[in-house]
């Protein structure tokens, strides 16, 4: 079946330490984003690709990294610049057209903790 | 920047009760409009979606939204609800050439039995 694998499903980190999250789809999908939800903000877009090797920052940026290595692969990286990294990680990805009509797909998630 | 509202986060209601959420935004344009269902313990799925054409789009498990251009408004409805639609339902909206997609606050329905 195709999706979206996310992992790990929980993770926990100490403070100043860099942590990745995977995404993995097999969707064949151009375009890859990363969310973070908290609880009553929705969601809110970390960083997005369009097509392998190209990566544009989202509304909260700050404190995170990206590389979009492959196309099936999208992982993300939270540093130890991220002030407040403790949440609720989703990667999604879609068909990537212009009209922006195709609907995300999204992971199971992966919940970040600092010990 | 676009912005998308979502009001009354909680909402509590039983089963056979009609539900409404509300759903606005901001960007004046045109747009593709989506709302997205979280089940607890599942992921985030589609419910819906408008591109263009009937304003009154159909999705899964019996809802329906309206777009109503001048109100910037895609509230989302449900004539009966049941106690398995008790989940959290988000607004999402992509401006036309922008594959970005903004969500709304969300809003977390649980239906009594």
């Amino acid at each position: 079946d195709g999706g979206i694998t996310q992992s790990p499903k929980y993770l926990f980190r100490k403070e100043g330490q860099n942590v990745t999250l995977s995404c993995e789809q097999n969707l064949n999908h151009d375009a890859m984003y990363w969310y973070r939800q908290d609880p009553g903000q929705g969601l809110r877009l970390i960083y997005y690709s369009q097509i392998v090797n190209d990566f544009q920052k989202g509304d909260i940026a700050e404190g995170y990294s990206v590389s979009r290595e492959k196309k099936e692969s999208f992982p993300l990286t939270v540093t130890s610049a991220q002030k407040n990294p403790t949440a609720f990680y989703l990667c999604a990805s879609s068909i990537s057209r212009a009209a922006g009509d195709q609907p995300q797909h999204f992971g199971d998630g992966t919940r970040l903790s600092i010990l | 920047a676009q912005s998308v509202s979502q009001h009354n986060h909680h909402v509590i209601l039983s089963e056979a009760a009609s539900l409404e959420l509300g759903c606005n935004y901001s960007y004046g344009g045109t747009v593709n409009l989506f709302w997205y269902v979280q089940y607890p313990g599942q992921h985030l799925q589609l419910l819906l979606k408008y591109f263009s054409g009937d304003p009154l789009v159909k999705g899964i498990k019996g809802f329906e939204a309206e777009f109503i251009k001048s109100k910037f408004s895609f509230n989302l409805r449900k004539p009966s609800v049941q106690w398995s639609d008790t989940a959290e339902y988000f607004c999402a909206v992509n401006p036309y050439g922008n594959n970005r997609l903004a969500f709304g606050k969300g809003n977390q329905v649980v239906v009594i039995p």
